[in-house]
């Protein structure tokens, strides 16, 4: 069984689409979380959520908004997309907030705005 | 803010040679200190890790120390395979409520034979 799991795993789109990626988790986690992965490889965290609630924004442009359904989804909606929107984006859960918890992690959604 | 340095790479090796790859780190309270490794089209998969000062994590023949008084957390395997061709993440956790991970800019490992 898929511990987190990711739908798209490709999306290629113009620029000024509005896209979904989907992400579901099967641990019985508290948290969850959106990060992206530039083109150098370099991740940072865009959005933490724990039990439904938003607990970290770091600065993603108003484009980006997560939605958490329930506590095994955490959903990311992007409107306007731009040139530099073009990353894998890659969607973990941990059991959960704080210390050392483990965060496992989606394959990655490999998003490409044309 | 934290913030985690990792040696450039690509690193390319043969077959039962030795790695390092450095990680050294800064933070403000007590972080926990990871590794996580990143195969080819697929997401990171947690390595190894440390919470405290002085611990030791291993994992699949790699291992590293938690040094306070030197800020690393190094990896380091004795004998490295073809199939550990990876990209490696040093990542810490910082030790407030909320428990995101700052990454290192990741070191690409390359194994031949």
């Amino acid at each position: 069984d898929t511990a987190v799991s990711q739908t798209p795993k490709y999306l290629v789109t113009q620029m000024g689409n509005d896209k979904s990626i989907k992400c579901e988790q099967n641990l019985g986690h508290d948290t969850m979380y959106w990060y992206k992965q530039d083109s150098k490889k370099f991740l940072k965290i865009m959005f933490s959520y724990n039990n439904k609630e938003l607990i970290i924004n770091e600065t993603v442009p108003n484009r980006f908004s997560p939605k958490s359904p329930d506590k095994a989804h955490l959903n990311l909606h992007i409107n306007s997309l731009e040139l530099g929107d073009s990353a894998v984006y890659f969607c973990a859960s941990s059991q959960r907030l704080a210390g050392a918890n483990e965060q496992f992690f989606g394959p990655g959604t490999r998003l490409t705005v044309l | 803010g934290d913030s985690v340095t990792q040696m450039e790479g690509p690193v390319t090796l043969s077959e039962e040679a030795f790695l390092t790859i450095n990680c050294t780190y800064t933070a403000t309270g007590y972080p926990s200190l990871f590794w996580y490794v990143q195969y080819p089209g697929e997401g990171l998969q947690l390595l190894l890790k440390a919470t405290k000062a002085d611990d030791k994590g291993s994992n699949k023949g790699f291992e590293a120390t938690y040094r306070k008084e030197t800020t690393s957390f190094h990896l380091e395997k004795g004998s490295v395979q073809v199939s550990d061709s990876a990209v490696y993440f040093c990542a810490l956790s910082d030790s407030g409520t909320a428990s995101k991970l700052t990454f290192g800019t990741g070191t690409r490992l390359q194994v031949t034979l």
